[in-house]
């Protein structure tokens, strides 16, 4: 069982629908990371955070540490937001371990 | 605008080559990391360096190295390319600094696609 795991794997939607991508780790952690990677290979970090939530845009990233369990949300989807969005649990200073990721993609 | 950099975006190599991936990062940042990822793969994190003339290996077991001269620059060497080695190699950056997401942390640059035949 990997140390993070994300739900789903693949999520298909319509532009303008509520999106919700879910994120599962099971070691101690530092911090949480959602990250964005797009068809090119580029990724972009979207959030980092420690505790409650945290909105940037249409996105909304919270963590509830008690329950090891962080969303991203993304709210009036645009086929622009198909990437692949990744969680990465920060251990320490330094480690990072990744989700598998989430393929998101917004039909028009 | 501080960013990281990373050249060459792609590489197609003979084996047994000798190849440089470069990273430089304007940021000031401290951490700078090397991950590889396969095609749809998760990423896999394979040297790291806390600061000049420190450099760790990542969980990743790799035949590369790298160095730490300058704050600014994490170079990758791959000393004698397999096709193994194929693969996309991302660098990344971070500060303890946080912004209004906290997403300025951590920074990736685009990657080097290499391609070893």
């Amino acid at each position: 069982k990997n140390e993070v795991e994300q739900s789903p794997q693949n999520l298909t939607a319509q532009e303008g629908e509520f999106i919700t991508i879910n994120c599962s780790y099971s070691v101690g952690i530092s911090a949480l990371h959602w990250l964005q990677q797009h068809p090119g290979g580029g990724i972009v970090s979207l959030f980092m955070l420690s505790s409650g939530k945290k909105k940037h845009g249409r996105l909304i990233a919270t963590i509830n540490i008690q329950e090891k369990h962080s969303s991203l949300h993304i709210t009036a989807s645009h086929p622009r937001d198909s990437a692949v969005y990744i969680c990465a649990a920060r251990q320490g200073a330094q480690k990072l371990v990744f989700g598998q990721g989430t393929r998101l993609t917004i039909n028009p | 605008e501080a960013d990281i950099y990373q050249t060459p975006r792609y590489l197609v190599i003979g084996t047994g080559k000798k190849i440089t991936l470069e990273c430089s990062q304007t940021m000031g940042h401290d951490k700078m990391y090397w991950y590889q990822q396969d095609p749809g793969m998760e990423l896999h994190l394979i040297h790291y360096s806390y600061g000049v003339n420190s450099t760790e290996k990542g969980d990743l077991s790799s035949e590369s190295t790298v160095s730490r001269i300058r704050t600014e620059h994490f170079p990758l060497t791959l000393e004698s390319a397999r096709p193994s080695h194929t693969s996309q190699y991302l660098c990344a950056s971070s500060s303890l600094s946080t912004g209004v997401t906290g997403a300025n942390v951590l920074t990736f640059g685009a990657g080097s696609r290499l391609t070893v035949l």
